[in-house]
């Protein structure tokens, strides 16, 4: 069956380093891969796309990497900051760009600490 | 409006009863979406539309569930009966098209069945 996988476990990283988010997939042949900030009581926020045909893409602090042979996409936050501490979901397309095609991981949560 | 929007932001109910959760998307957003968040999960696909159709209903739980859209804008989520298992926080979204990826997500409207 498909699935996305995301580390449960909370990731902390001290103010200043690189965090690395990793997300994971098995049974899929996405399109493209995203990636969403959520902050409690909130809907998740887009972020970054990144294309199957595509290695890496960057965003002011933000990189993306795509691996579609080890189906595996790193997001990385570099010089990070306590305002970063949020959960980070990613989300794949499976269906050629269907509405329906957009799969969430559960997130991994981020805490910055000072 | 400047973002989607969506309605009760908070909904309590009682085991049994009716709700109705109103989403109000991005103006000029032809594509409307539903998911749900229970705690803990990752976010689950119920619903899109298309205009006022939605071609798919086969991602909502049960025949309890239903939703429409009328003037291709606002949408509206309806439960039947709600059960204890109901309880989560619906989230809605909207994009330009279908097809186009960047998904714009409302605060959602958590929702306790007691």
């Amino acid at each position: 069956s498909q699935k996305i996988e995301q580390n449960s476990e909370a990731l902390n990283i001290q103010e200043g380093k690189t965090a690395t988010l990793t997300c994971n997939y098995t049974n899929y042949s996405p399109a493209y891969l995203q990636w969403y900030r959520q902050d409690p009581g909130r809907g998740p926020v887009f972020l970054l796309l990144i294309r199957e045909n595509e290695k890496e893409k960057r965003k002011e602090r933000l990189k993306v990497t795509f691996d579609t042979t080890l189906k595996q996409s790193l997001f990385h936050i570099t010089a990070s900051q306590p305002a970063d501490s949020a959960t980070y979901l990613c989300a794949l397309d499976h269906s050629g760009g269907g509405a329906d095609g957009l799969t969430f991981g559960k997130g991994t949560h981020l805490i910055i600490q000072p | 409006g400047a973002g989607v929007s969506q309605s009760p932001s908070n909904k309590v109910t009682e085991k049994g009863k009716d709700v109705e959760l109103r989403c109000d998307p991005i103006s000029g957003h032809t594509a409307l979406y539903w998911y749900r968040q229970s705690l803990g999960q990752g976010l689950e696909f119920l619903i899109y539309f298309q205009g006022n159709s939605a071609p798919d209903k086969s991602g909502l739980p049960s025949d309890r569930f239903s939703a429409e859209r009328t003037g291709g804008s606002v949408s509206t989520l309806t439960i039947q009966r709600t059960q204890q298992e109901d309880s989560a926080v619906y989230l809605c979204a909207s994009s330009l098209e279908v097809g186009d990826e960047k998904l714009f997500f409302g605060s959602g409207t958590q929702l306790s069945v007691l």
